[in-house]
């Protein structure tokens, strides 16, 4: 069955930077998009982007641009997540989710704290 | 992009009917007949349950059903059972190739 493994929770100072690792299972990597979504303490669900494991191609949201990296390793079948210059604000549970237009499989989630 | 409009909460008694809305614009939802609708259940990952509207993955209840008129989407719930008891959040693409969500929606089975 498709999975979706994430890596482990994180704490960053503001400034800094955080990675994020999905490893997918149980469907040809290759053929799908990783999109990432966060969800704030209390709050609602936030698309970051996209990246294409076929080709590598990224869509991503405007309010994100220039601090959000997102790449595909198909020899390791996994996507990873690089959000730099981390404010409080930042403060999540990253997901990541295969699809573009839906998500039909969800990591587990890895939150993430910025905190001074 | 602004987020989709969706009601803050809807309570109903087991065995009943609900429908829950999503408004957007003709950037999003008005254009596209991708619309998709996710049940979160708490401190869990979200669970896709309608996609492109009206389409149901594998393995969800038939109790769950999906419309769309306009620039709004709505998810229907049947049947209600306790295990309905969640938050629900509706998606959709949109015209600048992106992804907006819905506030969310607490339901609660009475």
């Amino acid at each position: 069955q498709v999975q979706l493994v994430q890596s482990g929770a994180e704490v960053k100072k503001p400034g800094a930077s955080v990675k994020v690792s999905c490893k997918a299972s149980g469907y040809t990597f290759s053929n799908y998009w990783i999109s990432w979504v966060r969800q704030s303490p209390g709050q609602g669900l936030e698309w970051m982007g996209s990246v294409s494991a076929h080709d590598g191609g990224i869509r991503s949201a405007q309010k994100l641009q220039g601090r959000v990296f997102m790449t595909t390793d198909t020899s390791r079948r996994t996507a990873n997540l690089e959000l730099r210059s981390l404010i409080s604000e930042d403060t999540a549970v990253y997901y990541c989710a295969r699809g573009l237009k839906s998500f039909d499989s969800w990591g587990q989630g890895t939150l993430v704290r910025v905190s001074s | 992009q602004s987020a989709l409009t969706q009601p803050a909460s809807v309570s109903a008694s087991p065995g009943q009917s609900i429908t829950i809305s999503c408004t957007g614009t003709s950037s999003d939802i008005g254009t596209y007949n991708y619309v998709s609708w996710y049940q979160q259940l708490p401190d869990k990952a979200p669970k896709l349950v309608i996609f492109d509207v009206s389409d149901r993955p594998s393995g969800v209840s038939n109790r769950f059903s999906g419309s769309k008129s306009g620039n709004t989407a709505s998810l229907t719930i049947s049947g209600l059972r306790a295990e309905d008891e969640a938050n629900y959040f509706c998606s959709s693409h949109t015209t600048s190739a992106t992804v907006v969500f819905g506030g969310g929606t607490k339901l609660t089975v009475l």
